[in-house]
């Protein structure tokens, strides 16, 4: 399964759009990127997934060149409940199941 | 539609004491995840079951950690004789099949003094 690497922390203010980009090298044919959302004393969210180009939802956008190499999430407009922890994970199935790796995520800290 | 379920969500420990953890997945799911995370930490995969079946526990700890999740009740993470280094949140997830999309719960924070 691939291994991601992202940003320890970034910071925004309410209204601007944030942009989190993930580099995964060595993802696999098969893996999917994946990324969750997490805030403090809770389990992770799933926000969003694509296997390439551009994939959209009412939450996120998600980026990925044709290399597969790096993602970039795209948040718009973020508020303040948008302060949370960012994780990129490649998702693959392995053993027989899809399996997933976090990582350290990015905190990203959304100032008024 | 009730999410995943875990409890207790706060649960403390002396050293040497066992720790029992429970979740309960969402209706309809047959598979669950059970992970740890340290704080300031991502989440660490330890194990996969299906109903009565544990398919993938590589990264259990290999003494003091079992799983379980029987044909019928929650599945259970023990931890016997608990340690200071066991100290951390525990999620569970579940997802309808091996494919899907994994639902996490709230986690149990277990604290060992």
């Amino acid at each position: 399964l691939a291994k991601t690497t992202q940003p320890i922390s970034m910071d925004s203010y309410e209204g601007q759009e944030v942009n989190i980009t993930c580099s995964h090298n060595n993802i696999a044919t098969n893996d999917y990127i994946t990324w969750y959302q997490q805030f403090p004393s809770q389990g992770p969210r799933f926000i969003i997934q694509g296997y390439k180009t551009k994939v959209t939802n009412e939450v996120a956008s998600l980026f990925i060149p044709a290399d597969r190499k790096s993602s970039t999430l795209s948040l718009p407009r973020v508020s303040l409940s948008d302060t949370a922890v960012y994780y990129c994970l490649g998702k693959g199935w392995t053993g027989g199941y899809n399996k997933l790796i976090f990582g350290a995520g990015t905190r990203l800290a959304v100032h008024p | 539609n009730a999410g995943v379920m875990q409890n207790p969500r706060h649960l403390v420990r002396r050293r040497g004491q066992e720790a029992r953890l429970r979740c309960s997945p969402m209706k309809g799911h047959s598979h669950v995840y059970w992970y740890r995370q340290l704080p300031e930490e991502g989440l660490k995969f330890m194990v996969y079951l299906q109903k009565e079946n544990i398919i993938d526990e590589s990264g259990m700890p290999k003494e003091r950690f079992s799983a379980e999740f029987p044909k019928e009740g929650p599945s259970i993470l023990r931890i016997q004789q608990v340690v200071r280094g066991d100290s951390a949140a525990y999620f569970c997830a579940s997802s309808a099949d091996e494919g899907n999309e994994q639902y996490f719960g709230p986690g149990t924070r277990l604290t060992v003094t």
